[in-house]
């Protein structure tokens, strides 16, 4: 079975800093790995995937991830923290052609003035 | 950039009522969709996933009885929360997921039920 470990639950970064957010997965076959945003009382928005080629995937926002075959890992970074990044970050593992997505429990990102 | 609407955003019903939520993909189709639902500070669970013209596959757990999907066109399937009770409340997210290669699947806004 697929399953997704975000390991920190709570994540507190100063403005300006930069960020780190870890994400484990447990796949049987070539994952494709998604890392969403979510601002309280409202849906996912996509900031970034990993389907095949390139282990660093850029994304929207100043995002960027790597994808580590090795270490089962897509960690999700960004070298300077927005206020307004503040809002929490699901990793996410699925199938190609978009089966079924699983889900971590999720990191929320706290950015400090 | 694919757009996903839910309706309503939020509701609240009282205890024993239906309720029907939609899900629009705005400008493009969807031949599958999925709904989630989200307890307050956790993640998504996958309850289902809602394939045109066909009957929804529902994950262990969920009860279909209890949990109508109908997906009777392209842009659109419904959810309908039968005989709600207060722990029914929850947030309630569908994604849509595109016909084509590279398959996209867009995340609508979300809808809370809250049911008293």
């Amino acid at each position: 079975a697929q399953s997704v470990t975000q390991p920190d639950i709570h994540i507190t970064v100063s403005e300006g800093a930069s960020l780190e957010l870890r994400c484990n997965y447990s796949y049987g076959a070539t994952p494709y790995l998604f890392w969403y945003v979510q601002s309280p009382g409202q849906g996912l928005q996509l900031l970034l995937k990993y389907f095949s080629g390139d282990t660093l995937v850029q994304g929207i926002k100043g995002f960027e991830a790597e994808f580590k075959r090795s270490q089962s890992s897509f960690n999700l970074r960004k070298p300077s923290v927005h206020w307004s990044d503040a809002a929490e970050y699901f990793c996410a593992v699925g199938a190609e052609g978009y089966s079924t997505l699983t889900f971590g429990k999720g990191t929320m990102l706290l950015v400090s003035p | 950039g694919a757009v996903v609407s839910q309706h309503p955003s939020w509701v609240i019903c009282k205890s024993g009522t239906s309720v029907k939520i939609e899900c629009r993909s705005l400008d493009f189709q969807a031949t599958t969709m999925f709904w989630y639902r989200q307890f307050p500070k956790q993640s998504l669970m996958l309850m289902a996933t809602s394939n045109e013209g066909s009957k929804a596959t529902y994950e262990q757990g969920v009860e279909k009885d209890k949990f109508l999907i109908n997906h009777a066109s392209l842009t659109l399937s419904t959810l309908t929360v039968t005989s709600a009770h207060p722990e029914d409340s929850s947030f309630y997210i569908c994604s849509a997921r595109t016909t084509v290669r590279p398959y996209e699947q867009y995340f609508g806004p979300g809808t809370r039920l809250t049911v008293t």
